[in-house]
């Protein structure tokens, strides 16, 4: 069964610090997401990554920063963690053109 | 940046009605996603299309392109089928990359 694993489901974390989440696929896909849930903005695209090492800002980068050194894994890095960083986050993975689009089960990120 | 409305916002429903679900949007997309969110769930693709229609088991997606629209049906509803459903259309574009924009969804609920 393919997947897209998030490595926490669950995540608190103190305002300053930095944090990473971990996206892993197991699909060969060329594209990999990182967004944002929240109540009443729905999902909101952080960054993407179409290839190894290539990155691009999607609509609310601040605070954000990604890194994709292997196909297969992307993360999520903040950089100084805010509280107005608390959301679920949520990976996704596709191949090129937006097929097979797979998303994991999110981690739910609270800054305190 | 594309314009989704998704309609209606909230959606209650008794066992074994019809449902329909509407989605518009306002520029050109090369695909549409209906995705399907459980609370406290990951997000699932229930389909992917970009022009006609597709079923699978009680579920049937349809789009018209040119008047960019697509409409998710649900037929026999089912208190199972209770969850957020998402209309997201896949930007047009060579650089696109597989980016999705997101309507703000539909919360169905379907009582026994």
């Amino acid at each position: 069964d393919v997947k897209v694993t998030q490595s926490s489901r669950y995540l608190v974390k103190r305002t300053g610090e930095k944090v990473f989440l971990e996206c892993v696929q197991d699909m060969d896909h060329e594209n990999m997401f990182w967004y944002r849930q929240d109540p009443g903005l729905g999902l909101r695209l952080i960054y993407f990554s179409y290839d190894v090492k290539m990155k691009e800002k999607g609509d609310i980068p601040e605070g954000y920063s990604v890194s994709r050194e292997k196909k297969e894994r992307f993360s999520l890095i903040l950089e100084s963690a805010s509280t107005n960083q608390t959301s679920m986050y949520l990976c996704a993975s596709s191949f090129g053109g937006g097929y097979g689009y797979t998303f994991g089960s999110g981690t739910r990120l609270t800054v305190v | 940046k594309n314009e989704v409305e998704q309609s209606p916002q909230n959606l209650t429903a008794q066992e074994g009605e019809f449902i329909t679900i509407n989605c518009s949007y306002s520029v050109g997309i090369s695909a549409l996603h209906w995705l399907q969110q459980h609370p406290g769930g990951g997000i699932v693709s229930l389909f992917m299309l970009s022009s006609g229609k597709k079923k699978h088991g009680r579920l049937i997606a349809t789009i018209n392109i040119q008047e960019k629209h697509s409409s998710l049906h649900i037929t026999a509803s089912h208190p199972r089928d209770s969850a957020v459903y998402i209309c997201a259309p896949l930007n047009a574009g060579g650089t696109s990359y597989g980016k999705l924009t997101f309507g703000q969804g539909t919360i169905l609920t379907v009582h026994p």
